[in-house]
């Protein structure tokens, strides 16, 4: 079967740094994405992995091992505006996405 | 139009009762989706389609018809909606030179 495990929720000082995990079993990999999804909101794109390593956007990286099944999402300087649920995918053998169930993040003050 | 828009952004509706949602996208993506999201479960595939004139069931695809007639339309239809299609509905369209999905605004439904 298909599977993907994230932290159903994760709690965070602002100004900090947060680390969400995401491991995978998939038929096939092709990739794999994070989204950010504010409340009440659509997902939107934050990062892609194809290869092995640490992918570097800003305040956000996201890692990937493929012989692992294991994917993280680093967030630096966390922002208020950074309470979200982030929700992790892989790119399956069909080019569909299979999708965690997300992981809530909360941001304190 | 910049993107995808959902109509309509919400809806109650009767158990038994016939619902078109609609999605439209101007970025002429070939492939499109719709998902549910419910509280506690990750995004589920309900239909797809991979080009126009073609369709796909996904993971949850009983209650649920799409049609492709061209390119920016994919359109949702509940032929008799039931209180278990209460949820959240994503239509995404997919790049094919990056493999991202982009997602419109959703529509609410509620099934009663």
């Amino acid at each position: 079967g298909q599977n993907i495990d994230q932290p159903t929720e994760m709690t965070a000082t602002e100004g900090a740094i947060v680390q969400i995990n995401c491991t995978y079993q998939t038929s096939g990999f092709n990739g794999l994405f994070w989204y950010q999804q504010h409340a009440g909101e659509a997902p939107t794109f934050l990062s892609y992995n194809v290869l092995d390593g640490l992918e570097e956007k800003g305040r956000f990286s996201s890692f990937l091992s493929r012989s692992k099944g294991y994917s993280y999402l680093l967030l630096k300087e966390l922002q208020m505006k950074d309470s979200a649920s982030y929700l992790c995918a892989v790119l399956d053998s069909n080019y569909q996405l299979i999708w965690g169930a997300g992981t809530k993040l909360i941001i304190k003050p | 139009i910049a993107g995808i828009t959902q109509a309509p952004t919400s809806q109650i509706l009767a158990a038994g009762r016939r619902m078109t949602l609609r999605c439209t996208q101007d970025m002429r993506h070939n492939a499109m989706y719709w998902y549910r999201q419910d509280l506690g479960l990750g995004l589920r595939l309900i239909h797809y389609s991979n080009t126009a004139g073609t369709t796909g069931k996904g993971e949850v695809p009983d209650g649920y018809s799409v049609s492709r007639a061209n390119t920016d339309d994919f359109p949702l239809t509940l032929a008799s909606a039931v209180p278990s299609q209460t949820s959240v509905y994503f239509c995404a369209s997919r790049n094919r030179e990056t493999d991202t999905q982009y997602f419109g605004p959703g529509t609410r439904l509620t099934v009663l």
